[in-house]
């Protein structure tokens, strides 16, 4: 059971525009949501979170919007520069008996061209 | 601040044999968690160490195993090695709180089981 979900695995966008990134969930139990970018031969790292009591979080070029009523939460970036070209990851922790996993997407490849 | 520290960075094995990777995480961090990352699959979890204890598990088979140290060092080992082992293996540090959502990755170890 996917329960988060990153339905489009590539985006291509060109320099300087706006990249958005979607992610999907279906466990209304999650309370918090993060984004991961990684690179190639690197870990994943840390680039923005939203808690569930907020709709939106900006943070420079990037903006986080959840939308929970649908279930849908969406990274923007703007502009987009050659150096955001990496795999970005949507993630929910999954708290349980005081301790948390994070559930992840599958991840979105995004291409941004210059 | 030293980042965390995984070893090694590449490996390859072949089918039947077993493995051992390590991972170091930041100073003060008590929490290791170990996270599978495959095409296609995202990132699953494996299991979380506290403490020296186990906390959390995923859903793996019983190949895959872990351990904690006193100095919060921990060590996954998977027995058995299978073709499907073959993935990126990743290690995140956290303060293991639930008020604190936040793991720091370490940069992986690329197993190869051929």
């Amino acid at each position: 059971d996917q329960q988060v979900k990153q339905n489009s695995p590539s985006l291509s966008v060109q320099e300087g525009r706006i990249s958005i990134l979607n992610c999907d969930y279906t466990n209304s139990m999650f309370d918090y949501f993060l984004w991961y970018k990684k690179y190639p031969a690197e870990g994943p790292t840390f680039l923005i979170s939203i808690s569930s009591i907020k709709d939106k979080n900006e943070d420079g070029r990037f903006t986080v919007f959840l939308n929970k009523s649908a279930k849908h939460l969406s990274l923007h970036i703007v502009p987009s520069q050659p150096g955001d070209s990496a795999v970005y990851f949507c993630a929910a922790p999954l708290t349980t008996s005081g301790t948390y996993k994070y559930i992840f997407g599958t991840g979105t490849r995004l291409k941004v061209l210059a | 601040k030293a980042g965390v520290t995984q070893t090694p960075r590449y490996l390859i094995k072949t089918r039947g044999q077993q493995v051992t990777l390590s991972c170091s995480p930041i100073s003060g961090h008590r929490s290791v968690s170990w996270y599978q990352q495959t095409p296609g699959q995202g990132l699953q979890f494996l299991f979380e160490y506290f403490s020296e204890t186990q906390r959390n598990k995923g859903n793996f088979p019983g190949r895959f195993s872990g351990r904690q140290f006193s100095n919060s060092r921990s060590e996954m080992n998977v027995s058995t090695l299978e073709l499907g082992d073959s993935a990126l293996y990743l290690c995140a540090s956290s303060l293991g709180t639930v008020t604190n959502y936040g793991y720091t990755f370490g940069s992986g170890t690329r197993l190869t089981v051929v």
